[in-house]
Parts: structure tokens; sequence; C-alpha cells
């Protein structure tokens, strides 16, 4: 059974890089099986999609976001990361990082979420 | 790319139907039949209720329902019962890699 597990601060300070790990246990993130993704969610607000990872190469991101944001992998670890630079306290929220299979344009397995909170 | 519009809060009866509607453009939803549905109740994550506008993961109910017309997608909740009370986000792919959600709607089972 696939299984996803973010990771990292839970505060950081506005003007700094947001950095979350996700770890997955019962699949692997190599191969071109899957996309990995990255959502978060403001509190009490609505979903919205940080960006995807291919191949543990190709990425592609939120127009919104793009400038800000790094997706990437590591295969001996079988984890994936998201970085997010000089946050506001517009970007605290829960981060879940996700999967769906290519070809395919919806997640059907999600991490718990974890939240993180922009304030100095 | 904008979010896809929902209504803040729908609401029915046990026994009702309820029908959650998803606006979006002709980039998104009126090009794509890529529409998904999630329901997510308080302090989890997000759970795939509806796929490609109107399928249904093995284990979902046959009481809720997707459809599609031009830019809008709808989901349709029949016979409600109260653990269907929950939030409501749809989904969309908007080309070029790029996907987008809708604001979520509140579903209250009276």
């Amino acid at each position: 059974q696939l299984q996803l597990q973010e990771s990292g601060p839970g505060l950081v300070k506005p003007s700094e890089t947001l950095s979350l790990t996700c770890t997955v246990s019962g699949g692997s993130i190599s191969g071109d099986d899957y996309y990995w993704v990255w959502i978060r969610q403001p509190p009490g607000q609505g979903l919205e999609w940080i960006g995807s990872l291919y191949h543990t190469r190709s990425t592609y991101y939120n127009p919104s976001l793009e400038s800000r944001v790094t997706i990437s992998a590591d295969t001996s670890a079988n984890q994936f990361s998201l970085t997010l630079d000089s946050v506001t306290a517009a970007d605290t929220a829960i981060y879940y990082c996700a999967r769906h299979v290519n070809g395919k344009y919806y997640v059907n397995y999600w991490g718990q979420g974890t939240l993180v909170t922009v304030s100095s | 790319q904008s979010a896809l519009t929902q209504p803040r809060s729908v609401s029915g009866s046990p026994g009702q139907s309820v029908t959650i509607p998803c606006t979006g453009t002709s980039s998104d939803i009126g090009t794509y039949n890529y529409v998904s549905w999630y329901q997510q109740h308080p302090g989890e994550a997000p759970k795939l209720m509806v796929f490609d506008v109107t399928k249904r993961p093995s284990g979902v109910p046959g009481r809720f329902s997707g459809s599609k017309s031009g830019n809008t997608a709808s989901l349709t909740i029949s016979g409600l019962q109260a653990e269907d009370e929950a939030d409501y986000y749809c989904q969309s792919y908007a080309g070029n890699y790029m996907w987008v959600f809708g604001g979520g709607t509140k579903l209250t089972v009276l």
C-alpha cells in the first residue's frame, strides 16, 4: 500500500525559504508511471496546485508560484521535496504531497498534510 | 489560471439530492473531460469521489455522480446521508501540465 508522509519545519519566518520533504513508501518515485505532486490549502480556504514532478527530473509549476518554487527528487531516499522562496503570511497553509498516474488527471494518493505557518 | 468557481455552501435534508456546480472556462472544464471531485472532512486529506467527469473510484457509493455541460461541471449527491456532510472541491486539467481547483463548497446535511 502506497504511503506518503510530509515532513519539515512547522514555522518559517517571513522572507525565508520553506522546505518540505515527502517520503514515499510502498512504491518507487523513479520510473515513468507516476507524477509526484505538491498541493496546499490555506486555513479555511480551497486547494491550490503548486507543481508536479515527473520521472524525477521534469517539473511543472503553477504560474502564480513559478518564480519561487522548486520541486526535486532524491531517488536514493525515495523522497521528493518542495522549496518555496521568500515566503509571506499568504504562504501559510497545509501542504500535501500526492501522486497521480501518468496520463490521468486526478490524485488517488495523498499524504496526511503538514501545516506550515509563516510568522516572525 | 484562475480558480474554478463553486458556491460557498449548499444544504439538504437526509434522503434529498443536492447538486454542486463548478464553473470554469473554455481553457479548462470547457476543453478537457478531466474534471474530478474530492470530499474533505475536517482534519483529513481530500478523498477522490469522481474522476474524468463521470467515473467513480471503487468504493465510492453510486449516490455520487458527476456531469458536465460547457464550462460547468456538477457533482450530484442523491439520497443524502449524514456522513456526506463535508467540503467538496472540483478540479480540472487546464492544459500544459497545469491543474486548477475550485474554492470549495461546504455541504450541510440538515
